[in-house]
């Protein structure tokens, strides 16, 4: 079966401090991947997402960027973090072709930047 | 007008009620509609999905959707405690350019009440 695992769960980080967090799923082969930022009222936003390995596509201009070195990883970064990067940060994982292109979610990873 | 519209809520219900939960879209090209479920702090986790109009049943689960009023619904019938968490609809198209992106709701928040 597949999974999907996201880390850290919590981070908290000074303005101005680099961001690095990691996503990889298990079980399964070339995924679409994907990157979320969840923000109280807000709903989901999409930030990234990546049909293959080095193919990025951003949906929001803002202070990060992605990368997927290997196919079943996905990178979510920062080199300055500002306050309003805070929130909470969820991957995704589907399956191209399936017809419901059903997304499956990670844990997530709560940022606060202070 | 936005493309997902859900009332945010908070419900709060007794023990072993029906519950409703429903969203209103604007875009008639999303065929497949889908349920999340999101405890505190943690990610959604798919519940259930429908292709077009119709009822999918699953336990105590209820997904209804009719595409000619653009309106979803999700009845939770016996509610359980357990079951207090946000439900987050999301909706996407069948094919073509952008196909794979979900467009969510805001999330309802659900309270069940012993």
């Amino acid at each position: 079966s597949q999974t999907i695992h996201q880390w850290p769960a919590t981070l908290v980080q000074p303005v101005g401090s680099p961001l690095s967090l990691e996503c990889t799923v298990e079980g399964t082969s070339n995924p679409n991947l994907y990157w979320y930022r969840q923000a109280a009222g807000r709903g989901l936003q999409l930030l990234f997402y990546s049909v293959g390995i080095g193919q990025i596509s951003s949906e929001v201009p803002q202070n990060l960027s992605a990368s997927r070195p290997q196919d079943r990883q996905f990178i979510l970064s920062s080199k300055k973090l500002l306050l309003s990067d805070s929130g909470f940060y969820l991957c995704a994982w589907s399956v191209w072709g399936t017809g419901a292109d059903i997304q499956y979610f990670g844990a997530g990873t709560r940022l606060s930047v202070l | 007008q936005k493309e997902v519209e859900q009332d945010p809520g908070p419900l709060s219900v007794p023990e072993g009620a029906i519950v409703s939960l429903n969203c209103t879209y604007s875009n008639s090209a999303f065929q497949y509609f889908m349920w999340y479920r999101q405890y505190s702090r943690k990610g959604p986790e798919l519940l259930m999905y429908t292709y077009s109009s119709g009822n999918k049943e699953d336990g105590r689960f209820t997904a209804q959707v009719d595409k000619s009023s653009k309106y979803i619904s999700l009845f939770i019938r016996d509610s359980q405690p357990s079951d207090s968490a946000t439900y987050l609809c999301a909706m996407k198209g069948d094919s073509g350019a952008g196909s794979y992106q979900l467009t969510f709701g805001k999330g309802t928040k659900l309270s069940v009440i012993p």
